[in-house]
């Protein structure tokens, strides 16, 4: 079963920010959160992760609920680079759930310009 | 350059040929795995490797093989593959621990006839 839930698809207009919202309500406390972007014709690449404290990189920020249930991607300045499938995981940190890792679906960011 | 090759990029064959697709990584990682992607079904584990002769089934092993016996490559084996496994196939690879990210290779699309 997947253990995240994203929204299929959303949209943004270019130059805007954007919160991409994932649900993980059976999150573990050993459960790190990883979102990772495909871009078309693409590999998955990594965009960042977190454990409990929201995170801050040159590419993202991510927002963690306090209950860690739910967390958001958040990109500040939407560019029409940013158009691409983006996933959330969880990794588990406590042993073998580290390695079977479930990816689902998605969510497909359009950015228009 | 750290990153994880795959080849070949693109392969037609026919039902039933044995074909091997293989990934290569030159970060030194102990975990390497290999997902298929599919229109409307999203990334899917195939099988994965903590370390050096150790792999593991994900969701979707039925019709694969892999070995690991070294540890920058982690080939994957179809002995008599069939149309059903027609698919997007990515190799990705990181160091054990959960907080670490995830490496893909560019994909090998697979088509059998």
């Amino acid at each position: 079963d997947a253990k995240t839930t994203q929204p299929n698809s959303m949209e943004s207009n270019e130059e805007e920010p954007v919160h991409l919202p994932c649900n993980h309500s059976t999150i573990s406390g050993t459960d790190y959160i990883h979102w990772y972007r495909q871009l078309p014709s693409q590999g998955p690449e990594y965009v960042i992760h977190g454990l409990t404290s929201n995170v801050n990189n040159r590419m993202a920020s991510l927002a963690i609920a306090e209950d860690r249930k739910s967390s958001t991607l958040i990109l500040h300045r939407a560019t029409l680079r940013d158009a691409a499938v983006y996933y959330c995981i969880l990794r588990d940190s406590s042993g073998a759930g580290s390695y079977q890792l479930t990816f689902g679906k998605g969510t497909k960011l359009s950015v228009i310009p | 350059e750290a990153q994880v090759t795959q080849n070949p990029r693109y392969l037609i064959t026919v039902t039933g040929k044995k074909l091997t697709v293989t990934c290569s990584q030159n970060m030194n990682h102990e975990y390497m795995s290999w997902y298929r992607q599919d229109p409307g079904l999203g990334l899917r584990q195939i099988y994965y490797s903590m370390n050096v002769e150790v792999t593991d089934k994900g969701d979707v092993p039925e019709g694969y093989k892999v070995s690991r016996k070294e540890k920058r490559n982690f080939p994957l084996i179809l002995e008599s593959p069939s149309p059903n496994q027609t698919s997007l196939y990515f190799c990705a690879s990181s160091w054990w621990q959960a907080g670490s990210p995830l490496h893909f290779g560019n994909g090998t699309r697979l088509t059998v006839t």
